[in-house]
Parts: C-alpha cells; structure tokens; sequence
C-alpha cells in the first residue's frame, strides 16, 4: 500500500505568488514525522521542514510552512512568495517506525516537480 | 564538514561487471542509508545501518549487498550489475531516530548498466 502520496506530477506557478503541494500519507503509528525534501535539477537531496505527529502547531521554516491536518492525514508544503530558484522536484517523506528494533527510516513519495514562471 | 560524500559521480558499467558505491559521512552519525532513485518512483531504500556493526534490508535490496566498515562507512556492491540497476544512488545519514531527525543527502551517482 502506497504510504506517501503525491497526487500532483507537476505544478506551475508564477514568480511572488503562493503554492501548495499536497501529500496524503498512511500509517497506524501514533508517532511519526513528515519531512519535505527539495530536488534542484543538480540532483542534491535538500530537507526543507519537518512536522512530528504530536506538533501542535504547524512548521514553518523561512517562506515554507507546512499544513498539517492529522485527521485528514494530510501534510501540504506551503511555499509563500515562490522565486525562481524554487523551481525543482518536491518529495514528502515519512519517518516509519520499527517497532522491533526502534529503528526508523524515511519512506518517499513519488515527487511534484514545480515550475516557477517570471 | 564536508557533509556527505560520494564516489564516484558517474559510472557505466557492462551487464555482469561488478562495482562498488562508497559514502561517507564526517558527521558523526550514527545511521546510514543507501537509497535508488527512479524516474516516476521517488527515492527507495535499498539497505540501512541503524548503527556501526548492523546492516539491514530496505524495499528493493535485491541485487546489492552493502558494508557498514566503520562509523564513518557505508558501501554499495553490486556483485553482478543488470540494467534494471541503472539508477540515480543516494547515500544519507542521520544522527540516529527520534522526534525531528533528517537524513543528509550525498550528491548521488549516476549509474548506467548497459
């Protein structure tokens, strides 16, 4: 079963204006986190934000905040002010817990790539 | 720091031919991770090491074998490379698990199996 979902392939925006990514994810862990991760075309992996499963408040880090609806088990990246150096691919990740080991890895998405127009 | 490293960048290789991925990290992490990237399939783990000494299966670990050789270590063999192994490589680490850790990316490598 698919565990992170990113419904949008692609999106366009335009320079200065605001865009939301989406990514619906699914786990019957009461603790978990929910990372984004930004891929320039040079390849690098970058992290962006991070939101833990009992955060009350949602993340934001600079012109990135992160929607976090736990009910709906939604975690949308919400870039305010888009820029041109935005334009790149956008993975959601979740951290999925061992219960044997303890141990936790990422799991990914499959990516939105985001194109920001002057 | 340097991060995370790499080598090599870029490599193509011959169906049956052998070759091995090396990362390191100068971060003091304790986790490490090897993961392929595919157009159309985002990033899948291959194998992880929680720790120095442990090695452990990710999704798609068929084909690779890997080498936790010390804190700073983690390396990507493939023994007997077919061409559904071309790919994009990431190594990462993480200081360990708990509320707010991140995984820091390597470049990645680019490999091509003809």
């Amino acid at each position: 079963a698919q565990k992170i979902t990113q419904t949008q392939p692609g999106m366009f925006v335009q320079e200065k204006e605001a865009v939301t990514l989406d990514c619906t994810y699914d786990t019957s862990d009461q603790s978990y986190g929910l990372f984004w991760y930004k891929q320039p075309s040079s390849g690098e992996m970058i992290f962006l934000i991070y939101q833990g499963s009992y955060d009350e408040q949602n993340a934001t880090e600079g012109r990135y905040s992160l929607n976090f609806q736990k009910a709906r088990k939604s975690a949308n990246l919400v870039i305010s002010a888009s820029q041109l150096g935005d334009s790149a691919m956008y993975f959601c990740a979740m951290r999925e817990g061992n219960r044997n080991t303890g141990f936790q890895k990422l799991v990914f998405g499959t990516g939105t790539r985001l194109l920001v127009s002057p | 720091n340097a991060g995370v490293t790499q080598t090599p960048k870029f490599q193509v290789l011959k169906t049956g031919q052998s070759m091995t991925l090396q990362c390191a990290q100068d971060m003091n992490h304790n986790s490490m991770y090897w993961y392929r990237q595919d157009p159309g399939m985002g990033l899948r783990l291959i194998y992880y090491s929680a720790s120095e000494g442990t090695t452990d299966k990710g999704e798609v670990p068929n084909g690779y074998n890997v080498s936790r050789l010390n804190k700073r270590e983690f390396s990507l063999r493939l023994e007997s490379a077919a061409p559904s192994q071309t790919s994009v490589y990431f190594c990462a680490s993480s200081e360990g698990y708990g509320s707010g850790y991140e995984q820091y990316f390597g470049p990645g490598t680019r490999l091509t199996v003809t």
